[in-house]
């Protein structure tokens, strides 16, 4: 069963305006929360975690994240992206029990002109 | 700080052929790194848990005696494909905790490789 899933896997959006990538992750993965994004043909970077404390997590490049325990989300927000945002971006999970990380299947963001 | 890296960036060998890929963490000791496959548009795929000293954790369904790991030090694993085929074609991506973080993976550049 899927332990993290991400709901869209292709997110278009203008130059400037909002966006909100959707995450939700299930019991069997522990509450430690990670967003990463991967430019093409590159490695991921660790945009932000959530692990304990406040629920709202602010990252780098402008991102930020709330962890809602309620709806077993984690959804990833920025309020005016650019054009270099552009990107496929993964949200995972610690495995409960473990130290693997349990992937989405990545939302790639396109931020059109 | 925090940085691993990964060599070669690509590389292209033929069917039945063997290539090693090395992940190093440049600047902390890690006693355990990962290995993932990603397929073309997909997401990654875990494939073993390399740890130094010791014998790798492999995932379910992956061939531990294709996929060869070796963990030679606190600084250094290598992923060996063995007798590469087509299907073997992947990016491969390696990842490391470094000391003192909560669960946080500090990923390679990846690795792409081709085989003909």
């Amino acid at each position: 069963a899927q332990s993290v899933t991400q709901l869209d896997s292709q997110v278009p959006v203008f130059e400037e305006a909002p966006v909100e990538l959707r995450c939700n992750y299930s019991s069997s993965v522990s509450v430690y929360l990670f967003w990463y994004v991967q430019y093409p043909n590159q490695g991921l970077q660790l945009l932000l975690k959530y692990l304990s404390g406040s629920t709202l997590v602010k990252g780098i490049n402008g991102f930020e994240a709330e962890f809602n325990k309620s709806q077993t989300s984690f959804h990833l927000r920025k309020p005016s992206v650019h054009i270099s945002d552009t990107a496929e971006y993964f949200c995972a999970g610690i495995q409960g029990g473990s130290e693997k990380l349990v992937f989405g299947k990545g939302t790639k963001l396109t931020v059109n002109p | 700080g925090a940085v691993v890296s990964q060599h070669p960036s690509w590389v292209i060998c033929k069917s039945g052929t063997s290539v090693k890929i090395e992940c190093r963490s440049l600047d902390f000791q890690a006693t355990t790194m990962f290995w993932y496959r990603q397929f073309p548009k997909q997401s990654l795929m875990l494939m073993a848990t390399s740890n130094e000293g010791s014998k790798a954790t492999y995932e379910q369904g992956v061939e531990k005696d294709k996929f060869l790991i070796n963990h030679a030090s606190l600084t250094l694993s290598t992923l060996t494909v063995t007798s590469a085929h087509p299907e073997d074609s992947s990016f491969y991506i390696c990842s490391a905790n470094p000391p003192g973080t909560t669960y946080e993976q500090y990923f390679g550049p990846g690795t792409r490789l081709t085989v003909t």
